[in-house]
């Protein structure tokens, strides 16, 4: 089973208007993070918002907020008032086990949503 | 300025010859990870690094090698490329676990095609 699905290959949104980009993760650690990427088409990786497990409120990084759904295993990422510099591959990712904790930090990743602006 | 870099950016070679990727922080970092981006699979981890000298596999490290003699660099060893091994790479790395007050760092990938 994926860890992390990301169903929508691709959004398309009116500039000024919000986006909801969708993830879901299957893990049965108590204790993980997630992540969102942002991907222009220069191909950088650019980190954009982290959600801890434990973390009671939902993170938000300027535009870009998280909305955190524990019991359905939900990450969805929310870009408001979108710019036509959003336009990219965006990544959800998840690090299972604590912070710290010794064990690897690897991340991993979805298969991404293409997102286009349209002004 | 804080920095991963990756060198070379774009490269391609043929079967069999030996290539190296550089990757190298100024953070300061403990923990340094590869990955490869290969369309419609996402990133998948290949080595990682959690200080000097302690490296482990990661999800996809048949033909590759690592080392991490200096804790600033980390570098990927292709000893004898395959056509498969033709992909976008990444290198990260972090002070130590991943955490909303420890910034991820990615270099700006390295595309490698193998003919």
């Amino acid at each position: 089973a994926q860890k992390i699905t990301q169903t929508q290959p691709g959004m398309f949104v009116q500039e000024k208007e919000a986006v909801t980009l969708d993830c879901t993760y299957d893990t049965s650690d108590q204790s993980y993070g997630l992540f969102w990427y942002k991907q222009p088409s220069s191909g950088e990786m650019i980190f954009l918002i982290y959600q801890g497990s434990y973390d009671e409120q939902n993170a938000t990084e300027g535009r870009y907020s998280l909305n955190f759904q524990k019991a359905r295993k939900s990450a969805n990422l929310v870009i408001s008032a979108s710019q036509l510099g959003d336009s990219a591959m965006y990544f959800c990712a998840m690090r299972e086990g604590p912070e710290g904790g010794g064990s690897n930090y690897k991340l991993t990743f979805g298969k991404g949503t293409l997102l286009t602006v349209n002004p | 300025e804080a920095q991963v870099t990756q060198n070379p950016r774009y490269l391609i070679t043929v079967t069999g010859k030996k290539l190296t990727v550089t990757c190298s922080q100024n953070m300061n970092h403990e923990y340094m990870s590869w990955y490869r981006q290969d369309p419609g699979l996402g990133l998948r981890q290949i080595y990682y690094s959690m200080n000097v000298e302690v490296t482990d596999k990661g999800d996809v490290p048949e033909g590759y090698k690592v080392s991490r003699k200096e804790k600033r660099n980390f570098p990927l060893i292709l000893e004898s490329p395959s056509p498969n091994q033709t992909s976008l790479y990444f290198c990260a790395s972090s002070l130590r676990g991943f955490g909303s007050n420890q910034p991820q760092h990615f270099g700006d990938g390295t595309r490698l095609s193998i003919l």
